[in-house]
Formats: C-alpha cells, structure tokens, sequence
C-alpha cells in the first residue's frame, strides 16, 4: 500500500529556533500533500495545502511566514515552523494519495510531535 | 464540504462486533465516505471507504443506505488493539481537492 514517512517523529527546539520536518511519499509520487495540526484531544486541523512546483495553499488563520512550506519534488515536502515559540507546540501531521481520482483515499504519516521549551 | 457527527465515544469488550454510525446529512453527489483510525501519537490510518451500498475488506465493513445520510462501520470481533479515534470523513476527492473536515472522531474503548 502507499506509504507516507515523516521525519522527525519528535523534536525539541528552543523558543526563537526554527524547525524543519520532511513528509517523503516512498512509493507513489504526490503533486499535492497536506499539512495537519492536531493538539491534544482534538481533531486535526488543516493548515496547507502543499503543490509541487508552486507556492502553498494556507488556510485562514495559518501564518504562511511562519509556517514555510516547500514543495520541490513530487515525493518530498517539507514545513518549517520558523521563530518557534511554546504555543507551536503540537501534532504535525502530513498527508498524500497516490491518485487525484475519488478512489484514492488519504494516506497519512506518523506525524511529529514537536516541543518548544 | 459535509460535514459528519458520531458518538463521541464507545465501550465494548473484547470479541465482540461494534458498529459506529455517522451522520452526513449534507452529502454531495460526488462525496465519498472514509473512515480512519488513529492511534494516540500517530497519524491517521486509512480504514474502508465507500460510495453507496456495502463495502467489506479485511479488517471492516461499511455500509451506506441508499440516501446516503449515514453509514455506519463494522468492527468484526474486536481486541484491544482496536482501542483508537475512529473518524469519518466526507468530501470530494477528485482532482485535487481532498480538503476533509475533521470532526472529533469516535473513541472506542475496547475492556477485556
């Protein structure tokens, strides 16, 4: 089945660094992935919509100069949490399908739990 | 996008069949159904996905009435490895449009 890595699965910086974490679709190629929050007992929310060759798509309320996304393969997309402070703290989450047809669901990556002291 | 609302949560005990039902009211033409599970820490994991009638695969079964208002998925004999967020989704992936709302899920707590 179509596999999505995501890289770290945990990281710590301090408040003011930045951070970066890479999502790798390992057998199928993604024009587009997603980009998820998830805190604690909540939902997933989306923050991005990640297109190959093209600036991100952000959702109301996402920051696009503090959370950078880069997309420059069809297998790898990377976020980047810059100036990091306590309240980004969270879930990420990323996401690809192998296909654009309806048939093709959501696959997910294990996600990175990311800790700003 | 549809939106979906279920059980926030569940108990059941081990060996047993748990259904979990969904509502979508607002369900498009084009909409398909998905289910994920996710485990605390991890992301979600595709489960079964539907479009109308019956759907089985390995480790569940859909089923999806003919308005397509509600589905409802099947956990045949459940373990405690089962204990997870269940959720369903609702939305037109064609194309590039897979932007799903999700909502809180079901908690399944499977007892020994």
């Amino acid at each position: 089945g179509a596999v999505v890595s995501q890289h770290p699965s945990w990281v710590i910086c301090k408040s003011g660094t930045s951070v970066k974490i890479e999502c790798r679709s390992l057998d199928f190629q993604a024009t587009t992935m997603f980009w998820y929050r998830q805190f604690p007992k909540q939902s997933l929310m989306l923050m991005a919509t990640s297109n190959e060759g093209s600036k991100a798509t952000y959702e109301q309320g996402v920051e696009k100069d503090k959370f950078l996304i880069n997309h420059a393969s069809l297998t790898l997309s990377t976020l980047t949490v810059t100036s990091a402070h306590p309240e980004d703290s969270s879930f990420y989450i990323c996401s690809a399908a192998p296909g654009q047809g309806a048939r093709s669901p959501l696959h997910f990556g294990n996600g990175t739990r990311l800790t700003v002291t | 996008l549809a939106k979906t609302t279920q059980p926030i949560s569940m108990d059941s005990y081990e060996g047993q069949e748990v259904n979990i039902t969904c509502s979508h009211n607002n369900i498009a033409t084009n909409d398909y159904i998905t289910w994920y599970q996710q485990f605390p820490s991890q992301g979600p994991r595709f489960i079964i996905q539907g479009y109308k009638t019956k759907v089985t695969n390995e480790v569940a079964s859909l089923f999806i009435p003919a308005d397509r208002k509600s589905s409802t998925l099947s956990l045949p004999r459940v373990s405690l490895s089962d204990t997870a967020v269940y959720y369903c989704l609702v939305g037109d992936r064609a194309g590039n449009n897979r932007k799903l709302i999700w909502g809180l899920g079901t908690s399944l707590a499977v007892n020994p």
